[in-house]
């Protein structure tokens, strides 16, 4: 009964090619997130979505592109994949915003 | 801009020992405080959280924090350490900027020896 799931888990490709990830959360949240984790383990936000509405957007490449066709899922579409790429993603949701539930991750090695 | 600062990379303590991870943060209001610990391959936990009234706040797995304004400090403790604590433990403020931001420090490795 995993609350937010994310997949895949491992998620190896070469530069150039583009890339889902996709999520879903049974919590009945209404918010969902996607953070990116670097090699140094620092965490930093993405974009977060409410009720499918997208409300927060960082300074991401828009070669990033979130999708949320109902507010249980948030997917995370990737174009055009470069090294710096390479990273841990985190999918997480919260109702109301605060307590993040987290995904368990997916590690994204771009080659 | 908001920030948060864990001034310890990495900590060792021995097993039983007591245990205490630093927090500042950067916020011109009183913000939302988190603690929030990540196992090796994990997403993160919760494992308390401040928003207002009494400064001490109790967590899961035995954890506590206090709330200290004019230090504007948020550090972690737990009188005694079990191997298991071994993680990654990340401080982290909530803000509304739009929608409920979470901006997260840079975490601290603890290790726990026998």
């Amino acid at each position: 009964d995993t609350a937010v799931s994310q997949t895949p888990k491992y998620l190896v490709t070469q530069m150039g090619n583009d890339k889902s990830i996709k999520c879903e959360q049974n919590l009945g949240h209404d918010t969902m997130y996607w953070y990116k984790q670097d090699s140094k383990k620092f965490l930093k936000i993405m974009f977060s979505y409410n009720n499918k509405e997208l409300i927060i957007n960082e300074t991401v490449p828009n070669r990033f592109s979130p999708k949320s066709p109902d507010k249980a899922h948030l997917n995370l579409h990737i174009n055009s994949l470069e090294l710096g790429d390479s990273a841990v993603y985190f999918c997480a949701s919260s109702s109301r915003g605060e307590k993040l539930f987290f995904g368990s991750g997916t590690q994204l090695s771009v080659l | 801009a908001q920030s948060v600062t864990q001034p310890d990379i990495h900590i060792t303590v021995s097993e039983g020992a007591s245990l205490e991870l630093r927090c500042n943060y950067s916020y011109g209001a009183t913000p939302y405080l988190f603690w929030y610990v990540q196992s090796p391959g994990q997403g993160l936990q919760l494992l308390l959280k401040y928003f207002s009234g009494d400064t001490l706040v109790q967590g899961i797995k035995g954890f506590e924090a206090e709330f200290k304004r004019s230090q504007s400090s948020f550090n972690l403790r737990k009188p005694s350490v079990h191997w298991s604590d071994a993680a990654e433990y990340f401080c982290a403020v909530g803000l509304r900027d739009g929608g409920f931001k979470t901006i997260f420090g840079a975490g601290t490795r603890l290790f726990v020896k026998a």
